[in-house]
C-alpha cells in the first residue's frame, strides 16, 4: 500500500543553522507533497508545498525540492529560529485516492539558543 | 484567513457510549475529511467524503464510524460505540475545489479520551 518514510526522527540544531528533513514514497503516480508543521497539541499547519511539475519551490526560509525520479522530497530550513522548533510532518496524495494525505512519522525540530 | 472550526475541543466518554465530533469546513471548500492522531504518532486518513458521499475511507474508518453532512455547513463524525482504542485527537480539514483540492486545510481537533 501507500508509504511515506520520514527522516530523520528528531533533529537538533543551533539557532541559524540550516535543518533539512527527508521524505520518500512509495506510489510513483504521487502528484502533490505538502509539508506540515505541527506544535505541541495544535493543528497540522500547511506551511509549504510543491506538485509533481515542479521540482523546487522556496517561501523565504523555507524551501522544498523534489526527485521524482528517486522518488524524495525534501523540505530545508534556513537560519532557523527558536520559533520554527516543532514536529514536522510530510505528506504524499496518491493519484486515485480521494485526496488521502498519507503522512510521514514525522520529525521533531529543536533549534537551540 | 478562514479557518476549519470543530466542537468539542476536548471530550472524555465511557467506553460503549456513542460520540459525534462537529466541524464547520472552511466556507467554499468541498471536500472534507476526517483524520486522526494518537497520542505521539502520526497524522492517519479516516475518510474523505465530496458531493455529499464518501469518497474513500481507510480500514480504521470500520462499522463503527459514520460521516454525516446535515446542513450546508456541518461535517460530523460519529463513532456509535466507542473503544479505549478511539481516544486520540480527531481532526476535520477541508480543501476546495477548481485544482485545489488536494490544498487541505486542518481543524484545530477534537481531543477524545474513551475510559
Amino acid at each position: 500500500g501507500e508509504n511515506v518514510e520520514q527522516h530523520p526522527s528528531t533533529l537538533s540544531v543551533q539557532e541559524g543553522d540550516s535543518a533539512v528533513i527527508k521524505c520518500t514514497y512509495s506510489d510513483s503516480a504521487s502528484n502533490y507533497f505538502p509539508w506540515y508543521k505541527q506544535e505541541l497539541g495544535k493543528r497540522p499547519q500547511l506551511i509549504i508545498d510543491i506538485r509533481s511539475n515542479v521540482g523546487e519551490k522556496k517561501d523565504q526560509r523555507i524551501a522544498v525540492t523534489l526527485n521524482k525520479t528517486a522518488k524524495h522530497f525534501s523540505l530545508h530550513i534556513t537560519e532557523t529560529q527558536p520559533e520554527d522548533s516543532a514536529v514536522y510532518f510530510c505528506a504524499a496524495i496518491f493519484t486515485g485516492g480521494g485526496n488521502k494525505l498519507t503522512f510521514g512519522t514525522g520529525t521533531q525540530l529543536k533549534v537551540e539558543l | 484567513e478562514p479557518e476549519v472550526t470543530q466542537t468539542p475541543s476536548h471530550q472524555v466518554t465511557q467506553m460503549g457510549q456513542e460520540v459525534i465530533l462537529r466541524c464547520v469546513p472552511i466556507s467554499n471548500h468541498l471536500y472534507f475529511y476526517w483524520y486522526r492522531q494518537i497520542l505521539g504518532q502520526k497524522v492517519e486518513f479516516l475518510v474523505s467524503f465530496y458531493n455529499n458521499e464518501i469518497s474513500e475511507k481507510s480500514e480504521i474508518f470500520d462499522d463503527q464510524f459514520s460521516v454525516e453532512r446535515p446542513d450546508g455547513s456541518n461535517f460530523t463524525l460519529k463513532i456509535r460505540s466507542t473503544k479505549l482504542e478511539d481516544s486520540a485527537m480527531y481532526f476535520c480539514a477541508s480543501s476546495g475545489g477548481g485544482g485545489l483540492e488536494n490544498t487541505i486545510y486542518f481543524g484545530e481537533g477534537s481531543w477524545l479520551t474513551v475510559v
